[in-house]
């Protein structure tokens, strides 16, 4: 089993539209978790980190975790098309404390 | 927000040579430094952990004599491919966390895109 898996999409949404992203992770013990956004050539860059139980919104994003499904989603609200780009799940683990990433899913938004 | 620094961005290499990546924390000190590797719609890999003032941890399977790092001070690494080869070709990304905690998050580098011919 993975570490961390991710849905790979593509997941093509309209513009205006939620976007809705899913990641489960196998460490039951972790207590960090980040999504990250990649553009097509880019490095990875940081937009929501979660560490408790629930909702956490910044922006259009909304970052939901329930540690006991080990369960981490990231919902992007009024989707646009500068959201297109490939979304990285990203755990860190309660063993070594080294974050590793799903294989990340690539979202479209069609204007 | 924590900036890192990469260089060089892009680079083109005949297969043998050595080619090296540098990586900075601009605007913040970072004893520990990692290094990602990224083949095309692939996740990243973490190759290393660059620790300043001693001697990097390699994951399993990440050659240390061929990828050789050195953390000379508290705001860079360098990662150094050497006789590199076709295979070799990849993105290489190194990341930082800008303050103390074992649950931080990660900051990137642009990375460094590696040819080799």
């Amino acid at each position: 089993q993975k570490e961390v898996e991710q849905n790979s999409g593509p997941l093509s949404v309209p513009e205006g539209a939620i976007a809705s992203l899913n990641c489960t992770y196998s460490d039951r013990g972790s207590q960090s978790f980040f999504w990250y956004r990649q553009y097509s050539g880019k490095s990875p860059e940081l937009i929501m980190s979660i560490y408790s139980n629930g909702d956490k919104e910044d922006g259009r994003f909304t970052a939901q975790l329930n540690k006991a499904s080990q369960y981490v989603s990231l919902l992007i609200r009024d989707s646009q098309p500068s959201d297109s780009a490939t979304y990285l799940c990203a755990v860190i683990s309660s063993n070594d404390y080294k974050l590793s990433f799903g294989a990340g899913t690539t979202v479209t938004v069609r204007a | 927000g924590a900036v890192v620094s990469q260089h060089p961005s892009r680079v083109i290499c005949k297969s043998g040579t050595s080619v090296k990546i540098e990586c900075r924390s601009l605007d913040f000190q970072a004893t520990t430094m990692f290094w990602y590797r990224q083949f095309p719609k692939k996740s990243l890999m973490l190759m290393a952990t660059s620790n300043e003032g001693s001697k990097a941890t390699y994951e399993q399977g990440v050659e240390k004599d061929k990828f050789l790092i050195n953390h000379a001070s508290l705001t860079l690494s360098t990662l150094t491919v050497t006789s590199a080869h076709p295979e070799d070709s990849s993105f290489y990304i190194c990341s930082a966390k800008d303050r103390a905690g074992l649950n931080s998050p990660l900051h990137f580098g642009n990375g460094t895109r590696l040819t080799v011919t």
